[in-house]
This record gives C-alpha cells, sequence and structure tokens, in this order.
C-alpha cells in the first residue's frame, strides 16, 4: 500500500500526558498537511510544511501542539499536558506540488483523553 | 467571514434512486471547489477538484457542479450503492492560499437496501 500511513490508529491517554503521532506521506509528495477532526465537523486545518519547512500553522493551535518534518519525509505532531478537549480524529494528509493538486488523506489516529 | 455550509445535514434514500447535496460558500475569491467523501472512522478521499471557471466535473456516478455567480455547488450521486453511504464534505480553496482549505460539516447519506 503506497497511501499516507498514520500511526498509531488509537491512543488513549489520560489528562495532562504528552502523545506523538507519526505520519509517512505519499512518497513523491512534497507537501504535508495535518488536521484534527471533532464528530459531524470538517476537518479543521492545523500545520502545513513543505518539504522540512513548516509554513504554515493555524493561529487556533496552542502551543501545547507542536509538528515536525526533520528530513522532508515522514512527520510527527505531539501534543503536551494533553486536555480533554483534545479528544478528536488527528489526520494526515499530503499532495504534489502546484495549484489544485488532491490532498490524500490517511485514515488518522483517534485520540481519547480520560 | 469564509464559511463552507452545505444542506441537508443529513439524508436517507433507498438504494438505486439518485440524490444531490447542496454547498454554499463564502469564500472570495476562490481557487478551487472540491468534494471529498469520508467513510465513518476513515480519511476523506477526494471525489471531484473543479476550478472557479470550470462549471462540472464527474467522477464515475458522481457529478460536480458549480455556479461561481451564485456561489453554490452541487454533487449528485446517480443510482446509488449501499457503499456511497459516507459524510460528503464540501472543500473550497481560497486564491490566497494553496493550502488552507475551508471545509463544511459535510452532509451524511445513509443508503438503504
Amino acid at each position: 500500500d503506497t497511501g499516507v500511513s498514520q500511526n498509531p490508529r488509537h491512543k488513549i491517554t489520560k489528562r495532562g500526558q504528552n502523545v506523538t503521532f507519526r505520519c509517512d506521506p505519499i512518497s513523491e509528495h512534497n507537501r504535508l498537511y495535518w488536521y484534527r477532526q471533532t464528530l459531524g465537523q470538517g476537518p479543521e486545518f492545523l500545520t502545513y510544511f513543505q518539504n522540512e519547512a513548516q509554513l504554515e500553522k493555524s493561529r487556533l493551535l496552542s502551543d501545547r501542539f507542536s509538528a515536525e518534518r526533520p528530513k522532508g519525509s515522514f512527520s510527527t505532531l505531539e501534543i503536551q499536558r494533553t486536555e480533554q478537549g483534545d479528544s478528536a480524529m488527528y489526520l494526515c494528509a499530503s499532495s504534489p506540488r502546484g495549484p489544485g493538486q488532491p490532498q490524500h488523506f490517511g485514515d488518522g489516529t483517534r485520540l481519547s483523553i480520560l | 467571514k469564509n464559511q463552507v455550509e452545505q444542506s441537508p445535514q443529513s439524508l436517507i434514500i433507498l438504494e438505486g434512486k439518485n440524490c444531490t447535496l447542496q454547498c454554499n460558500y463564502t469564500v472570495s475569491p476562490f481557487s478551487n471547489l472540491r468534494w471529498y467523501k469520508q467513510d465513518t472512522g476513515r480519511g476523506p478521499v477526494s471525489l471531484t477538484i473543479m476550478t472557479f471557471s470550470e462549471n462540472t466535473k464527474s467522477n464515475g456516478r458522481y457529478t460536480a457542479t458549480l455556479d461561481a455567480d451564485t456561489k453554490q455547488s452541487s454533487l449528485h450521486i446517480t443510482a446509488s450503492q449501499l457503499s456511497d453511504s459516507a459524510s460528503y464534505i464540501c472543500v473550497v480553496g481560497p486564491m490566497d492560499s494553496n493550502y488552507q482549505l475551508i471545509w463544511g460539516a459535510g452532509t451524511k447519506l445513509i443508503i438503504k437496501p
């Protein structure tokens, strides 16, 4: 399977703990995106990478959230000191360079905060 | 404020029937409009992408239309199948951003046998 891969698929943790998610994009895609999605809503943009450079971060994103894409390949999203409101599906997508390209999504990591 | 609104919120139809989902947006200027299908517990999958100058685009039994003057789009599904049960999300790409798309909340479609 050469699609976008996300790990883990599910994460349950206690409030206050740190969590880290991983995304492996389609290999030839240089753009990578992170989204958060809650039940009954569309995905909410979190951040965007072009190769290893983080070019945009949502103003709604707390400082507890950080993302990296160290070698322009896989990416990690870390949430520090998790809160109840962080419970959501975290989606990763990738796309080739160029306007109007479709974003290809992974199946997400579902985070549940106890 | 850039917004994308979809209707209906949910829809139930019988297998084999056609249906049309609506999308109204206030994003201006915009570069493209997309429709995605999202199965429960899965990531969204791209169905169609239309630039602002296109009026219609098809992908199998899915046909999307766009009226940039009225800022409306629709997704028509022909001869529905049980596998069409999913959420359908309308997404608008603003002109000033190649990546920060504006997502609707989706229409949840249920196909009954």
